[in-house]
């Protein structure tokens, strides 16, 4: 079983509805949880970062945590071209390791005009 | 605002050569990582430095692969006799300490052949 596990899609959604990507992760302990985006050919870029067990708005982006089931997702509201992306998210257990982070494989998302 | 800096973008080199990379941090950040990302898969997480103490490396890849931070600024991450399985995409990435959100730079990408 993989640390941090995601569909690796494509999710396909048309532009203006909402994107839901799911991230579970194996480790109880994990304290803190990401997402990035990452464009094709470049290099990963935070979106957002939750550490608390419920919602998390920024802007079009809301991240939920729900540490009992250990998943963690991001939806994005009003779905744009420019959001085609791959999604990563990310677990840091809090461990000695100071900030490593543990990556899912990513979920690709296509959002069609 | 300058942000993670990484030196050569690209690389390419035969197998059995070594190569070194060089990242310049975001220059108030002590914390600095470095995680290697191939195709369709997430960054694994290599080793990081706080200032010039490098606190991690046993998931360094092999022996092949050694980190220095020397005067806590700068880090170089060099690959000795390189295999085509070393092609990837390297990334550096920094933080604050006791802050657990690390910022990525562009990458280096190696291509052995």
């Amino acid at each position: 079983q993989k640390e941090v596990e995601q569909n690796s899609g494509p999710l396909s959604v048309p532009e203006g509805a909402i994107a839901s990507l799911n991230c579970t992760y194996s480790d109880r302990g994990s304290q803190s949880f990401f997402w990035y985006r990452q464009y094709s050919g470049k290099s990963p870029e935070l979106i957002m970062f939750i550490y608390s067990n419920g919602d998390k708005e920024d802007g079009r982006f809301t991240a939920q945590l729900n540490k009992a089931s250990q998943y963690v997702s991001l939806l994005i509201r009003d779905s744009q071209p420019s959001d085609s992306a791959t999604y990563l998210c990310a677990v840091n257990k809090g461990d000695n390791a100071g900030n490593m982070l543990t990556f899912g494989g990513g979920t690709r998302l296509m959002v069609k005009p | 605002d300058t942000g993670v800096s990484q030196n050569p973008r690209h690389k390419i080199t035969k197998r059995g050569q070594n190569v070194t990379f060089r990242c310049d941090p975001i220059s108030e950040h002590n914390r600095l990582y470095w995680y290697r990302q191939t195709l369709g898969q997430g960054p694994e997480f290599l080793t990081y430095f706080q200032n010039e103490a490098q606190l991690e490396k046993s998931r360094l890849l092999s022996d092949r692969f050694s980190a220095e931070r020397p005067k806590g600024s700068f880090s170089t991450l060099e690959i000795q006799r390189t295999e085509q399985g070393d092609s990837a995409m390297y990334l550096c990435a920094s933080s604050l300490p006791y802050w657990n959100t690390i910022y990525f730079g562009e990458g280096s990408w190696l291509t052995v052949v």
